[in-house]
């Protein structure tokens, strides 16, 4: 059985550093054609693709986030990061991370953790 | 970026009608599209990949289709749980775009 669960800071400051993790079970990111990615949605609104790693190390992001993101992972203990910087208000959203396989992308899905940026 | 315009953004709908949400790629994604079903306050769910697949677990009343660079998710028969929001997403280029998402609710 495929799990994931989010967590972060709950809230932070503008100009901060958002650190998120992603622990999963029931699949390992060793494994051939394994991935995880993230994505965010504000409150009311749509989603947003943020990153993608592979089982192979090889990284994604969304360009619209100018360089301000760093997808990790650490296969020994079942974890993927995500790392924003220089957080903004419009960075308040709840963040998702989900699993990809070679041919379904996002076939299971954290519950999602939600971010506020306030100062 | 590819640009997926998603239509329409909301829809309403009786019990038992035959309802179809498009979205249509900026450029060639061929099968990379995928649909997620999101009800309040729970996680996206997907439902159909390869823009035709339908996920294990997803009720057969569902499909998904192509024509050209407009892809629909199709639901034969209305029922009250499938209220929710539809999006789909291309992920056949990075990065990956989802369109605007589609409201389904019951007249």
């Amino acid at each position: 059985q495929v799990t994931l669960k989010e967590s972060g800071p709950g809230i932070l400051q503008p100009s901060q550093t958002l650190s998120l993790t992603c622990t999963f079970s029931g699949f390992s990111l060793s494994t051939y054609g394994m991935g995880v990615g993230w994505i965010r949605q504000p409150s009311g609104k749509g989603l947003e693709w943020l990153a993608n790693i592979w089982w192979d190390d090889d990284k994604y992001y969304n360009p619209s986030l100018k360089n301000r993101l760093t997808i990790s992972k650490d296969t020994s203990n079942n974890q993927a990061f995500l790392k924003i910087t220089n957080v903004d208000t419009a960075d308040t959203a709840t963040y998702y991370c989900a699993t990809i396989a070679a041919i379904s992308p996002f076939d299971y899905w954290g519950q999602g953790v939600m971010v506020t940026v306030s100062s | 970026d590819i640009q997926m315009t998603q239509s329409p953004s909301s829809l309403s709908a009786s019990l038992g009608d035959r309802v179809t949400i498009t979205c249509r790629a900026s450029q060639d994604i061929g099968n990379y599209l995928s649909w997620f079903q999101q009800k309040p306050g729970k996680s996206p769910r997907l439902m159909i990949y390869g823009a035709t697949n339908l996920e294990d677990g997803v009720p057969s009343r569902f499909s998904g289709s192509r024509s050209g660079s407009d892809y629909s998710l199709t639901i034969s028969s209305l029922e009250s749980e499938d209220t929710a929001i539809y999006y789909c997403l291309q992920y056949d280029k990075y990065p990956n775009t989802f369109g605007a998402g589609t409201k389904l609710e019951l007249k």
